[in-house]
């Protein structure tokens, strides 16, 4: 069965450094990945996604993460934040097919310091 | 761009009634997924539809059922509801089988008193 694992439930970051969210997937196949983000009581809005090729994809407001098979890791990135970051983010493995939908990790909640 | 729509966007019920909550999807989107996400949890997959079948279970309850209709929308119905059911439910579509990429809309969010 896929999981997902984000080892940090919270993280504190200062506005205007980097920052980077864990994240830890288990599957058994041809992993599809992603990266959303939720604002309180809000969706879930795509970041960004990895599929094939380019281990290194970027995403939107300036995010990128990047695939390592070897690690089983999709870790996201930015490199200067910015306090309208702070939401919950939330890694996802699909299967290659989409047939199963996406199993998500428990979130990790980004808090910014001014 | 159109999104995935769900209705209604906040819905209250007693322990006990039903509900039922609705999704548009993407226009030309075949599949759905509904997922429930609990105050601080990560959204749980409940079901899927594909072309008006039933592609997968998840972890949906016995009292709960849904189905999608010949537009490709679908509802979620749920019955005796109890405390716990108190979450935001999320619909997500995707076309074809392919791409894995869902798009999710708002979420309604259910609460039971």
């Amino acid at each position: 069965a896929q999981s997902v694992t984000q080892p940090d439930i919270h993280i504190t970051v200062s506005e205007g450094a980097s920052l980077e969210l864990r994240c830890n997937y288990s599957y058994g196949a041809t992993p599809y990945l992603f990266w959303y983000v939720q604002s309180p009581g809000q969706g879930l809005q795509l970041l960004l996604k990895y599929f094939s090729g380019d281990t290194l994809v970027q995403g939107i407001k300036g995010f990128e993460a990047e695939f390592k098979r070897s690690q089983s890791s999709f870790n996201l990135r930015k490199p200067s934040v910015h306090w309208s970051d702070a939401a919950e983010y939330f890694c996802a493995v699909g299967a290659a097919g989409g047939a199963d939908g996406l199993t998500f990790g428990k979130g990790t909640h980004l808090i910014i310091q001014p | 761009a159109a999104g995935v729509i769900q209705s209604p966007r906040h819905l209250i019920k007693e322990k006990r009634e039903t509900a039922t909550l609705k999704c548009y999807p993407i226009p030309r989107h075949d599949t759905v997924y509904w997922y429930q996400q609990g105050p601080g949890q990560d959204p749980q997959f409940l079901i899927s539809f594909y072309e008006k079948m039933q592609s997968d279970k998840g972890s949906i309850p016995d009292r709960f059922s849904a189905q999608q209709f010949s537009d490709y929308h679908s509802e979620l119905n749920m019955s005796s509801l109890e405390l716990g059911d108190s979450a935001l439910y999320f619909c997500a579509s995707l076309f074809g089988r392919n791409t894995g990429e869902l798009f999710f809309g708002e979420g309604s969010r259910l609460t039971v008193l």
